[in-house]
C-alpha cells in the first residue's frame, strides 16, 4: 500500500525561526491534507492541498503531486506552533477512499 | 457553526466492560470517519460511512469493534468486550464529500484497566 513519510521526525526551534516540514508519498494521491495536533490533542485543519501552493498567515504549503511530495512552511515561529504536524494522503482503491496519515513531525518552539 | 462533537471526552473502564463512543458530525456532511490514535500505530482509519452506510470497515481491528450510524447526525463506535490494548484516543471526523477536507472532533481518550 501507499507509504506516507514525514521528515524530520522532531524539530526544535527558537521563537522567530522559520522551518520546512516535508511529506513524501509513494504513490499518486487524490488529495493531501495537513493537520496540527496541539498539546491538548486537538487535530486542526491547516491545508487541503492536492496540488499547488496555499498560504494562510505565517503558514504556507506546497504540493508537487507529480513528484509525490508536499511541504509545509512555518515562518516566524511562535510557541503556540508547538505540537505535532501530520500530513494525510487520500487515495481511491477499488472504489473506496483510503486515508493514510504520516507519522508526524513533532515541533517544539522555545521562547 | 458547531464542529464535530464527540462524547465522552474521557472514559476509564475495566477490562471486559462494554464501551460506547458517540459522534455528531457537522450538519450537511455526508461522510463520517472513525480513527484511532496510539503511540505505536499512529492515526489509523477504522471505518467510514457515506450517507449513513458503512463503506469500508477494513480498519476495524476485530469483531469486538462495531460501528453504527442510525441517522445523519449520530454515530457510535462500540467495543465489547473491551481489553487494555484498546486504550487509545478515538477520533471522529466528517466531510461534505469524500474529496473534501475532513474536520475532526476533539477525540475520546479511552483507558481500559
Amino acid at each position: 500500500g501507499i507509504q506516507v513519510e514525514q521528515s524530520p521526525p522532531d524539530l526544535i526551534l527558537q521563537e522567530g525561526a522559520n522551518s520546512t516540514l516535508r511529506c513524501n508519498f509513494s504513490d499518486s494521491v487524490n488529495n493531501l491534507q495537513w493537520f496540527h495536533q496541539n498539546p491538548w490533542g486537538q487535530l486542526i485543519n491547516l491545508f487541503y492541498i492536492p496540488s499547488g501552493t496555499k498560504q494562510n498567515g505565517r503558514l504556507s504549503a506546497t504540493t508537487v503531486a507529480t513528484e509525490r511530495y508536499s511541504l509545509l512552511y512555518i515562518s516566524s515561529s511562535q510557541t503556540t506552533d508547538s505540537g505535532v504536524y501530520f500530513c494525510a494522503a487520500q487515495i481511491t482503491t477499488s472504489g473506496t477512499y483510503k486515508y493514510i496519515f504520516g507519522t508526524g513531525t513533532r515541533l517544539k518552539v522555545l521562547a | 457553526d458547531a464542529g464535530v462533537i464527540q462524547s465522552p471526552r474521557h472514559e476509564v473502564t475495566e477490562m471486559g466492560q462494554e464501551v460506547t463512543l458517540r459522534c455528531k458530525p457537522i450538519s450537511g456532511h455526508d461522510y463520517l470517519f472513525w480513527y484511532r490514535q496510539t503511540m505505536m500505530r499512529g492515526l489509523e482509519l477504522l471505518i467510514y460511512f457515506n450517507n449513513n452506510v458503512p463503506i469500508d470497515d477494513s480498519g476495524m481491528p476485530e469483531d469486538r469493534f462495531s460501528a453504527k450510524m442510525p441517522n445523519a447526525s449520530f454515530s457510535t463506535l462500540k467495543i465489547q468486550p473491551s481489553e487494555p490494548r484498546d486504550s487509545a484516543v478515538y477520533f471522529c471526523a466528517s466531510s461534505i464529500t469524500g474529496l473534501q477536507p475532513q474536520h475532526f472532533g476533539d477525540g475520546t481518550r479511552l483507558s481500559i484497566l
